[in-house]
C-alpha cells in the first residue's frame, strides 16, 4: 500500500522555528514535494527533493532521507501569513509519462502572535 | 506571472446532472491534471492528461468521468451523472516539467 503520515496540527509563535515531520511508504519514489495551502485555497509549490539532504529556499529548508523515507520541512523566522495547512506529496513509481502525486492529509499550522 | 485559471469557481447541480469543469493551463505546459478534495480530507489525484491522452488515473476516475482537451487551451474534466459524494473542491495542475505542478484556484462542486 501506499501512506504518507505528517501530523494532524502544530502551533508555533511568532518569529520561532518550527519543523514538520512527513514519513511515507510508497511503491517507487521519484521526489517528495511540499505544498502550502491556505485555507478555501489551492495548493503552492514549496519545495521537492529527489535526493538525500537538505533544499533551501529563503525561510523555507526540506530534507530528504529516502532510506528512511522521512522528509522535513522547516520553517524560518515565523510569520502570522504563515498559518496554513501544509502538505507532503510523494510522486511514486516512475512510469512513462507518470506523474501522479500521492498526498498526506496535510499539518495544520497555527502561527501566533 | 502566467497562472491556471478555472471555471466556474462555484457549481450547484442536482444528483444525476452532468457538469463540466474547465481550466486553461499555462500555456506553454505540456502535462495537465485533475484532483479533487473533499472538505478536509487529502487531495485525491484523479487523472493526469498528456500528448492528447490519458496516461494515468485512479481508482476514482470511473466511467462517469473523462477528459478532453477540446482546442489548443482548455482542459475539461465531465461527471456524466453526478453523486452526493461527488461535493468537493476540483483541482487543475499543469506542469512544464516533473518537478512543480501549478494549481488553479479551484472549482467547488456541491451536488444537492
Amino acid at each position: 500500500g501506499q501512506n504518507i503520515d505528517q501530523p494532524t496540527e502544530m502551533t508555533a509563535t511568532e518569529g520561532a522555528i518550527v519543523q514538520i515531520n512527513c514519513t511515507y511508504q510508497t511503491s517507487g519514489f521519484n521526489g517528495l514535494f511540499w505544498y502550502q495551502q491556505h485555507a478555501g485555497e489551492a495548493p503552492t509549490f514549496l519545495s521537492y527533493n529527489v535526493l538525500d539532504g537538505l533544499e533551501e529556499k529563503g525561510r523555507f529548508s526540506s530534507f530528504l532521507s529516502r532510506s528512511k523515507g522521512y522528509s522535513y520541512l522547516l520553517l524560518k523566522e515565523l510569520q502570522m501569513k504563515d498559518s496554513a495547512s501544509y502538505l507532503c506529496a510523494v510522486r511514486g513509481l516512475y512510469a512513462g509519462n507518470n506523474r501522479k502525486l500521492i498526498w498526506g492529509l496535510g499539518t495544520s499550522l497555527a502561527v501566533n502572535p | 506571472e502566467p497562472e491556471v485559471t478555472q471555471t466556474p469557481s462555484h457549481q450547484v447541480t442536482q444528483m444525476g446532472q452532468e457538469v463540466i469543469l474547465r481550466c486553461v493551463p499555462i500555456s506553454n505546459h505540456l502535462y495537465f491534471y485533475w484532483y479533487r478534495q473533499i472538505l478536509g480530507q487529502k487531495v485525491e489525484f484523479l487523472v493526469s492528461f498528456y500528448n492528447n491522452e490519458i496516461s494515468e488515473k485512479s481508482e476514482i476516475f470511473d466511467d462517469q468521468f473523462s477528459v478532453e482537451r477540446p482546442d489548443g487551451s482548455n482542459f475539461t474534466l465531465k461527471i456524466r451523472s453526478t453523486k452526493l459524494e461527488d461535493s468537493a473542491m476540483y483541482f487543475c495542475a499543469s506542469s512544464e516539467t516533473e518537478n512543480e505542478q501549478f494549481f488553479g484556484p479551484g472549482t467547488r462542486l456541491t451536488v444537492l
